[in-house]
């Protein structure tokens, strides 16, 4: 059971255009969703959060935008640079340990080509 | 350390040979994941360590998977008799605490012939 989906595995945008990257969720229960950014043979690095008792958050040329009566989140990217070629992840803590850290569910990846 | 540092980067082991995945966390950090990422998937929560507990090894695919953190620094994580579908990239994470924050190293991409 896929509680996390990406359904686009790849997008192509041109640099200075803005990036769309989209994120469905089952998981009624999910209250805050984050967005990794991973380049080929790195681990994942944390982008932006978003908590669910706000509908928009926004950092830099980074934006993401919930809908949780649609259990849809997205990320937009604007301007996209080449340097945000890369694979992103969405994903939600699933389960809370008392104190501390959270495991996430994660998406299945969108990989963003930006080219000149 | 800076980061989070896997070794080795890169593992082949032969069908049936029993492997070992080593992750450094960054100093104090007290939450440390395993996460399992096959080839075009995301990745998977294997197990959770806080400190030297290992509080949820619910993601673990088999019993032929271990793993273990003594001291609450180093974690290794064992693989024995592995089979071609453990092949993957193995991730591991620190933390210390709260949503998200994760800090992810490079991985462990084994292969399994």
């Amino acid at each position: 059971d896929q509680q996390v989906k990406q359904n686009s595995p790849s997008l192509s945008v041109q640099e200075g255009r803005i990036s769309i990257l989209n994120c469905d969720y089952t998981n009624s229960m999910f209250d805050y969703f984050l967005w990794y950014k991973k380049y080929p043979a790195e681990g994942p690095t944390f982008l932006i959060s978003i908590s669910s008792i706000k509908d928009k958050n926004e950092d830099g040329r980074f934006t993401v935008f919930l809908n949780k009566s649609a259990k849809h989140l997205s990320l937009h990217i604007v301007p996209s640079q080449p340097g945000d070629s890369a694979v992103y992840f969405c994903a939600a803590p699933q389960r809370r340990y008392t104190g501390t850290a959270s495991k996430l569910t994660f998406g299945t990846g969108t990989r963003l080509q930006v080219t000149l | 350390g800076a980061g989070v540092s896997q070794s080795p980067r890169y593992k082949v082991a032969k069908r049936g040979q029993d492997v070992a995945l080593r992750c450094d966390p960054i100093s104090g950090h007290v939450s440390l994941f395993w996460y399992q990422q096959a080839l075009g998937q995301g990745p998977e929560f294997l197990t959770y360590f806080q400190n030297e507990a290992q509080l949820d090894k619910s993601g673990l695919p088999s019993d032929r998977f271990f793993a273990e953190r003594p001291e609450g620094s180093v974690s290794t994580l064992k693989i024995q008799r592995t089979q071609q579908e453990d092949s993957a990239v193995y991730l591991c994470a620190s933390s210390l605490g709260g949503l998200g924050g994760y800090t992810f190293g490079s991985g462990t991409r084994l292969t399994v012939v």
